[in-house]
Formats: structure tokens, sequence, C-alpha cells
């Protein structure tokens, strides 16, 4: 079964571009979250998407957004680019289970994001 | 709130030599404690869930352990292939199915 898979693997924009990141789940997967992971901070979750639906959302603002596509595909938007975007974004997808079970985030490659 | 933290952040041992990581946590309601690699470059890639105290579970030279407090990577006659960076996180009841990471423990095994 093909993993999680990510384009591009690498970006270079500038100050007060935007950036759209593309992730294509495992098949079957419903769920896909968002991450972004840096040196200072680790890894700290961005959102959630469902069935089309944004489920769950971090801490970060709204110049940061997402969607997804009827077939479980998701897209990550980054707006007016600041130099603390810098970052490593990565996409998980999983079952999407709620309720009693836990649900297994598998994650694909990353995208290397670079502000100058 | 939901805290991790993983120690130590950095660890050196020699071909063979077994050791523990360890990961303690805070949670308001353990869902679920996972265990992932992450080599550089690379995205994290997934080991273990363990869902209850007194859990354990292994894979070749690894064997991580749960208590209601902390979670244990054991690592037995450790390979310069097993040199990464190990990441433990929690989920958490809380309807959200987001993972609150650590900030892991960077291990290098010497030839």
């Amino acid at each position: 079964k093909a993993g999680v898979t990510q384009t591009p693997r690498y970006l270079i924009k500038t100050r007060g571009q935007q950036v759209t990141l593309s992730c294509s789940p495992i098949s079957g997967h419903r769920s896909v979250s968002w991450y972004q992971q840096t040196p200072g901070q680790g890894l700290q979750f961005l959102f959630e998407y469902f069935s089309e639906t944004q489920r769950n959302k971090g801490n970060f603002p709204g110049r940061f957004s997402g969607r997804q596509f009827s077939n479980s595909r998701s897209e990550m938007n980054v707006s007016t680019l600041e130099l603390g975007d810098s970052a490593l974004y990565l996409c998980a997808s999983s079952l999407g289970l709620a309720g009693t079970f836990t649900d297994t985030q598998y994650f694909g490659p990353g995208t290397r994001l670079t502000v100058l | 709130e939901d805290q991790v933290t993983q120690s130590p952040e950095a660890l050196r041992l020699q071909e063979g030599e077994s050791s523990s990581l360890n990961c303690s946590y805070t949670v308001s309601g353990l869902r679920g404690l996972f265990w992932y690699r992450q080599d550089p470059g690379k995205g994290p890639e997934f080991l273990f869930t363990l869902y209850s105290a007194g859990e354990e579970k292994e894979k070749e030279r690894l064997k991580a352990t749960l208590t209601k407090k902390e979670s244990f990577l054991h690592i037995t006659a450790p390979k310069p292939e097993d040199s990464a960076t190990y990441l433990c996180a929690v989920q958490a009841w809380t309807g959200a199915n987001n993972l609150f990471f650590g900030t892991g423990t960077r291990l290098t095994v010497i030839p």
C-alpha cells in the first residue's frame, strides 16, 4: 500500500508571498492532519480535516488555512509568508476514527519551506 | 494542559550498549501514547501505540512500556542504523484526533 505523499518536497519563497502545499493520504484514510516542525518548537498541530470538513484546529494564525477534497487529498495554504514560517510541514493521514478507538497517524516525508 | 517531556535530549551509545529513553506525560485522559522514529529530513515513522498502563510492545531491538505517568523505549544491543530522533506523542480523550508531541531524543549509536 502506498504511503502518504507530499508535494513539493522543497520550496523557497520570499516574505509576503503565499504558498500551497499538497498531501495525498494513504488509500482508505479519510483524515488528514497537518503539523509544523521547527528546531525550537518541535512538532505542532495545525489542523485536521475529515470528510472535507475541518474537524480540529491548533493555535496558529488565520494565515494558515487548509482544505480537503472529496478524494481525501488535502492542501494547506499559508498567506503573507513571514521568516518564522520556515519549517518542515508534515502531513499525516489516518482512518479518522473518533470516540473509542485510538487513531494511528502515518506521516508523509514533509515539505521543507524556506522563507527568505 | 497536555504536556509531554522526553529525556534525555540526546544520547550517545556504543554499538551493543543497551539503554532506555523516557517520555513523561500529563494528559486529560490518555487515549493513546505513540512512539515514532524520525531520520533527518524525513517524516516520522510509526513504531508503537500503547493504550493502557502495564502494556508492552516489541519490535526487533525496541520495546515500549507504559505506566500511568510515563513511557519507556528500551533499546537492546543497538546498532548504528538505530541512530535517529525518537518522538513520543499522546492523544487525549478530548474528541480531537491530534497528537501532542514531545521534543524528542536524538540517539546516536557509535560503531
